[in-house]
């Protein structure tokens, strides 16, 4: 089992609608989680960073943590072709067993115009 | 955002020949900088962490003679590919972790061995 499961997609949605994406992990020594969006032959972008559980919200984007469920999820409000591209869940803690950042798969998101 | 830096972007090079790739944290002092190597369509595979003032550790699989790593200050790290064949042809990213435990990629060096 992988310590971080994400469905690879692809995901298409029509511009305007919400995505989700989800992650699921093993590790439960995870405290640290970040979503990042990866465009094309270019390096992954930080989108978004939570500590621990509970929701974050910056402008179209909300990541959720849910610690007791192993499970996050990144939300894309009124989404625009712009957004078409892969994002990556990744997570971190400070034990020991959990020390590297672990990334996982990515999921391909386009966005119809 | 925290900003890092990748030179050269692209590089094209013959079989056998060595290429040196760049990773540089602009704005903050990174005591640990990863290299990761990308395929089409795949994930990020780790290759090594690099800790400044110390020894590269490497994954499982990854030759350090062949992937030569260097973090010299605070806000610079290097990877000599050596002895480069087509099959190291690749996308090759570097990050860097402030003290949030958040990391920062570069923009990525397209390699083509040829």
């Amino acid at each position: 089992q992988k310590e971080v499961e994400q469905d690879p997609g692809p995901l298409s949605v029509p511009e305007g609608a919400i995505v989700s994406l989800n992650c699921t992990y093993s590790n439960s020594a995870f405290q640290y989680f970040m979503w990042y969006r990866q465009y094309s032959r270019k390096g992954p972008e930080l989108l978004m960073y939570t500590y621990s559980s509970g929701n974050k919200e910056d402008g179209r984007f909300t990541a959720q943590v849910d610690k007791s469920s192993k499970y996050i999820s990144l939300f894309i409000r009124d989404s625009q072709p712009s957004d078409s591209a892969t994002y990556l869940c990744a997570m971190s803690g400070q034990d020991s067993s959990a020390s590297k950042i672990i990334f996982g798969s990515g999921t391909r998101l386009s966005i119809r115009p | 955002g925290a900003v890092v830096s990748q030179h050269p972007s692209r590089v094209i090079c013959k079989s056998g020949t060595s290429v040196k790739i760049e990773c540089r944290s602009l704005d903050f002092q990174a005591t640990t900088m990863f290299w990761y190597r990308q395929f089409p369509k795949q994930s990020l595979m780790l290759m090594a962490t690099s800790n400044e003032g110390s020894k590269a550790t490497y994954e499982q699989g990854v030759e350090k003679d062949k992937f030569l790593i260097n973090h010299a200050s605070l806000t610079l790290s290097t990877l000599t590919v050596t002895s480069a064949h087509p099959e190291d042809s690749s996308f090759y990213i570097c990050s860097a972790r402030d003290f949030v435990e958040t990391q920062y990629f570069g923009p990525g060096t397209r390699l083509l061995v040829l």
